[in-house]
């Protein structure tokens, strides 16, 4: 297995663009993670998924950020539009309901 | 303790020093502690997961202790070595229907050859 797969892994847009980050997760994981990371912050849970529905939101920023889960090998977490503060580096994982979980190499987005 | 917290935030050994840092937590709605080893321009790659108090794992020179009832784990390095300089992430899950982890901030450790 190729391990969690994340693309772009380097991705640098203009204030006000919409920005979609992709996941593939590794087959047979059936919980999903989207992660953010910053100095400032640490680690910091996005949203997640189980068997494909979103379970947990409450980390999402704002109405500007949306993620969705059309099947169990495929995700997208959109920013629209994307702000400055919305640089980081964003970490999508893997994993079989609360056990470990399996990162991949993450997307470095740097909004202008 | 309100959120998962680790000391030191950074650490210097030199190369063959044993080391050891620690991971605090909320002691309520405990399920299971995660380590993480997390290395610069890299992602997380797990370590442990601990669920039993005085539970102890070992992967080669690393060991990890828990103690749920009063909310620490520690992880230990023994004979430190330049490969082990990494973030070291503990994270806490709450468990019921839930398998959100919350993590820590990390222990920055950097080994001097």
């Amino acid at each position: 297995d190729a391990g969690v797969i994340q693309s772009p892994r380097h991705e640098v847009t203009e204030m006000g663009q919409e920005v979609t980050l992709r996941c593939k997760p590794i087959s047979g994981h059936n919980s999903l993670f989207w992660y953010r990371q910053t100095m400032m912050r640490g680690l910091e849970l996005l949203i997640y998924f189980n068997n494909n529905v979103p379970i947990d939101d409450s980390g999402m920023p704002e109405d500007r950020f949306s993620a969705k889960m059309p099947n169990a090998s495929f995700s997208t977490l959109k920013i629209q539009p994307s702000e400055p503060r919305d640089s980081a580096v964003y970490f999508c994982a893997g994993g079989v309901s609360a056990d470990t979980q399996y990162f991949g190499p993450g997307t470095r987005l740097t909004v202008l | 303790i309100l959120n998962v917290e680790q000391s030191p935030q950074s650490l210097h050994v030199q190369e063959g020093d044993s080391t050891n840092f620690t991971c605090s937590f909320p002691s309520s709605n405990f399920y299971a502690l995660h380590w993480y080893r997390w290395e610069t321009a890299k992602s997380p790659e797990a370590l442990f997961v601990m669920t039993l108090n005085g539970d102890e794992k070992k992967k080669g020179r690393i060991s990890a202790t828990l103690n749920t009832k009063e909310g620490y784990s520690y992880l230990y390095i023994k004979g430190s070595q330049p490969e082990d300089s990494a973030t070291y992430l503990c994270a806490k899950n709450s468990g019921g229907s839930n398998y959100k982890l919350t993590f820590g901030k990390g222990t920055l450790l950097t080994v001097n050859p």
